[in-house]
């Protein structure tokens, strides 16, 4: 099992441009979540998916947009990308329903905007 | 709502030293605590977690107890390890069951 995979690893941004950031695990999880990590702030989560085809808002979803394409994939938009966005994006998952379970991480995504 | 608040490192410390890095929450009724930690280059890992009040967690060395009493969940090793050197977060899930919320982050630096 690869766990959870996310790609790319790195990214650099100009203002304005947009991307998307992947993830997916092979663990038959059933929630999945997006955090986004800054200094001296922990972690932050923006969005999660319970099951597939559902989504819910995190405490910092602003400037975001997800899909959950199936139960593998959970992907993160930035439809234009701020310097404020500047952070490293981890996606997580659990087996069961949200929060119940130990999360499981990714490696994380860099993402620098300029 | 819930908070975590952690000691600001970075900690350093040579090699069989004994570590403490402390963490207290807020939160009301009684969450579920944990400790992740994330070594370089990779993602966070669960290391320890406690479900009630005065279990301890245990993992690789590493314990921390429930004490609701002070509402702390401080992480302790006894002898720590170069290869201990990494970043840890404490964290709490509500008692709604729901989401995680993290402190800040420690980064533990061992020299051998």
């Amino acid at each position: 099992n690869a766990g959870v995979t996310q790609t790319p690893k790195f990214q650099v941004l100009k203002t304005g441009q947009s991307m998307t950031l992947q993830c997916a695990q092979d663990m038959n999880h059933n929630s999945m979540y997006w955090y986004r990590q800054d200094p001296g702030m922990g972690l932050r989560l923006i969005y999660y998916s319970a099951s597939e085809g559902t989504t819910d808002k995190g405490e910092v979803p602003n400037g975001y947009n997800v899909s959950r394409l199936n139960k593998r994939e959970f992907s993160l938009r930035l439809e234009s990308a701020a310097p404020s966005q500047t952070s490293v994006y981890f996606c997580a998952s659990t087996p069961l329903a949200v929060g119940t379970d130990t999360q499981y991480f990714g490696p994380g995504t860099r993402l620098t905007v300029l | 709502g819930d908070s975590v608040t952690q000691m600001e490192g970075p900690v350093t410390l040579s090699e069989e030293a004994f570590l403490t890095i402390n963490c207290t929450y807020t939160a009301t009724g009684y969450p579920s605590l944990f400790w992740y930690v994330q070594y370089p280059g990779e993602g966070l890992q669960l290391l320890l977690k406690a479900t009630k009040a005065d279990d301890k967690g245990s993992n690789k060395g590493f314990e921390a107890t429930y004490r609701k009493e002070t509402t702390s969940f401080h992480l302790e090793k006894g002898s720590v390890q170069v290869s201990d050197s990494a970043v840890y977060f404490c964290a709490l899930r509500g008692n709604a069951g729901n989401m995680l919320t993290f402190g800040g982050g420690t980064r533990l630096m061992v020299k051998p």
